[in-house]
């Protein structure tokens, strides 16, 4: 089970913002890899990946996004928000079947 | 350009079925696992159903074992969900997704989703 935190988020533009995921299992594969990806999905479009292992950039995502964390404990964190950030982001586990995602954290400008 | 576009949605009774098609282009699809994703109306989401390159391996959800059924056609391209016995908590929007890192099961891209929506 993949529990995030908060369930919803205002954000001030400019402003840092993390959001939490933690997992009923250990995450990490024997690889050192923590399998946990991070998607966003934004206002009337499908999610999109962010973050794959825990921490590597998916192509074309800024570096303000960045995942963090290891084991049961994960934090997706951007450094600065930007209008376009508002949506909501998941986790998801991918160490084992069937895959689960967390239940979402909606984040919205102040 | 990586496309995935969903197709074969629609309104379907209790106890129905449909089959929806996903086409492929942009990538090397017969080098992908691929996978079915849904989503409620207002909800989160729902990994469904995923499958091997070559289709030797596929895997489901438990609420939808026995009933729904994954195949592909790596010559067209293509990603299908066989839906049976279809049930009014399947309604939703059902994404195919490319599993571009496959070890972990990172989803990119993602179509742009289909409705099936159960009900009489």
């Amino acid at each position: 089970v993949m529990t995030q935190s908060p369930l919803s988020l205002p954000v001030t533009p400019g402003e840092p913002a993390s959001i939490s995921c933690r997992s009923s299992q250990r995450l990490l594969h024997s690889n050192g890899y923590n399998y946990v990806n991070w998607y966003l999905q934004k206002p009337g479009q499908s999610p999109q990946l962010l973050i794959y292992f825990g921490s590597n950039r998916a192509s074309g995502v800024p570096d303000r996004f960045s995942g963090s964390g290891s084991g049961t404990d994960f934090t997706l964190s951007i450094s600065r928000v930007e209008a376009e950030d508002v949506g909501v982001y998941y986790c998801m586990q991918g160490l084992g079947l069937p895959l689960s995602f967390g239940g979402g954290t909606r984040v919205e400008i102040k | 350009d990586v496309q995935l576009v969903e197709s074969g949605g629609g309104l379907v009774p209790p106890g129905g079925s449909v089959r929806l098609s996903c086409a492929a282009s942009g990538f090397s699809f017969s080098t992908s696992w691929m996978s079915w994703v849904r989503q409620a109306p207002g909800k989160g989401l729902e990994w469904v159903a995923n499958i091997k390159e070559d289709g030797s391996e596929k895997y489901y959800v438990d609420s939808v074992k026995g009933r729904f059924t994954i195949s592909r056609d790596n010559a067209k391209n293509s990603l299908y969900l066989q839906m049976n016995s279809l049930r009014a908590e399947d309604t939703a929007f059902y994404y195919c997704v490319r599993e571009v890192v496959a070890a972990t099961h990172a989803f990119d891209p993602w179509g742009q989703g289909i409705l099936v929506t159960v009900s009489s």
